[in-house]
């Protein structure tokens, strides 16, 4: 079964440091998303992609953070200079835009 | 916007008992519902989804959700839990129209107990 595929699984970065975590999307798929999970917590919607652009954002996706599709197989998300707070597992997803959205695996991401 | 409440954030439940994960949704607009399962530091794995048609769907590993317009909700159900049925599970909603995001629940931890 095709995979969304997510790295690395985890990272830790200083304070202020950039960060670029990278997916492969599913091949087919068309609509790409990062969500990010602080521990312990519900899964919140970062960011929507969609004919390579945002098509949406949360209020948690400042001017810290971006997404590119840099080629037909790669979307990231960097966040430009981490803080503490943004200390969470992070994931990708894809999906066709129907039938259901696919995840990876997750990105650890600890700021010291 | 859409909103999800997962009423219990922990279930515990002795082994090849009954469970059901609650979950209750608010929306203006017609939703297609998911439910996800997340085991210790894993990902998430989708169990099952509605999108239309019957209102009951089954899902992996033994689990059905009957979806209740009038009542705005997704409950899970297993009949008969087994110990590696302890996980997170996320109840989670979207708009149906293409590529919408997705809205989780705060979550409900099922521990099964021998």
């Amino acid at each position: 079964e095709p995979e969304v595929t997510q790295t690395p699984s985890h990272q830790v970065t200083q304070m202020g440091q950039e960060v670029i975590l990278r997916c492969v999307p599913i091949s087919n798929h068309l609509y790409f998303y990062w969500y990010r999970q602080i521990l312990g917590q519900k899964v919140e919607f970062l960011v929507s992609f969609y004919n390579n652009e945002i098509s949406e954002k949360s209020e948690i996706f400042d001017d810290q953070f971006s997404v590119e599709r840099p080629d037909g197989s790669n979307f990231t998300l960097k966040i430009r200079s981490t803080k503490l707070e943004d200390s969470a597992m992070y994931f990708c997803a894809s999906t066709t835009g129907y039938y259901g959205y696919t995840f990876g695996s997750g990105t650890r991401l600890t700021v010291v | 916007a859409q909103s999800v409440t997962q009423l219990d954030s922990q279930v515990p439940v002795f082994e090849e008992a009954p469970v059901e994960l609650r979950c209750n949704y608010s929306s203006s607009v017609s939703v297609y519902l998911f439910w996800y399962v997340q085991y210790p530091n894993q990902g998430l794995q989708l169990l099952l989804k509605y999108l239309s048609g019957s209102t009951l769907v089954k899902g992996i590993n033994g689990f059905e959700a009957e979806f209740n317009k009038s009542q705005t909700s997704f409950h899970l159900r297993k009949p008969s839990v087994h110990i590696s049925d302890t996980a997170e599970y996320f109840c989670a909603v979207s708009e149906n129209n293409a590529g919408n995001m997705l809205t989780f629940g705060g979550g409900t931890r099922l521990m099964v107990k021998p």
